[in-house]
């Protein structure tokens, strides 16, 4: 069956502009994350979703990261007037029913703010 | 503060011979463990994990081996096969909890 997918793969930025990262998951999937992963670094939690409701979004790492699953399947990760230090790859990863069932990732989208 | 470590950021082994990947964690909270795998351009993926209330987990070439008094876990692949050739991630986390602290990963390269 299908993965998590994600678009897209690669994109680039200028400094200020806003970016719109979207995830499709697993079919069926309620549980959906996303992680911001720096160069050589391991990946960092921003945000958990159980089907549309954003149960915890303490990873956000400013008011600028705004991210969305109104139907409870896609889900949107929007990044206002970005800088350069947002630049990173983003993961989401979804899994079946609890949250604490395997997370199965996309291979993410490269942002590079330039 | 890093809660999760990988000390080894790369490793580099003969094929056919036993790969052994290293992981410390620092919170006496985490009770689940667990490995991915990531290749280039794409997203981690699912290797084995183990539960605090063992020391052993094995699936097939893969084994992962846990110290709680140590606050350390080991991957060892055997035989290292070309394909292993990749980035290992440890993760750990609060089983009843879904947020997975990971490390910062180590490269393994298999040499034919």
């Amino acid at each position: 069956g299908a993965g998590v997918s994600q678009s897209p793969r690669y994109k680039v930025a200028k400094r200020g502009q806003d970016v719109a990262l979207r995830c499709d998951p697993i079919s069926g999937h309620v549980s959906l994350f996303w992680y911001q992963q720096a160069l050589g670094q391991g990946p960092e939690f921003l945000t958990y979703f159980q089907n549309e409701a954003q149960l915890d979004k303490s990873g956000l790492p400013s008011d600028r990261f705004f991210a969305e699953r109104p139907e409870g399947s896609v889900s949107t990760l929007k990044i206002q007037r970005t800088q350069q230090e947002d630049s990173a790859v983003y993961l989401c990863a979804s899994s079946y029913s609890s949250s604490t069932d395997t997370q199965y990732f996309g291979p993410g989208t490269r942002l590079t703010v330039l | 503060d890093q809660q999760v470590k990988q000390n080894s950021p790369s490793l580099s082994v003969q094929e056919g011979r036993i790969s052994i990947l290293n992981c410390d964690y620092t919170n006496s909270m985490f009770d689940y463990f667990l490995w991915y795998k990531k290749y280039p351009a794409e997203g981690p993926t699912f290797l084995i994990s183990i539960s605090s209330i063992k020391d052993k987990n094995e699936d097939g070439r893969f084994t992962v081996f846990l110290n709680k008094s140590a606050k350390h876990l080991s991957l060892h692949i055997v035989p290292s096969q070309p394909g292993d050739s990749a980035v290992y991630f440890c993760a750990a986390k609060v089983r009843s909890n879904y947020q997975l602290i990971w490390g910062a990963g180590t490269k393994l390269i298999i040499k034919p």
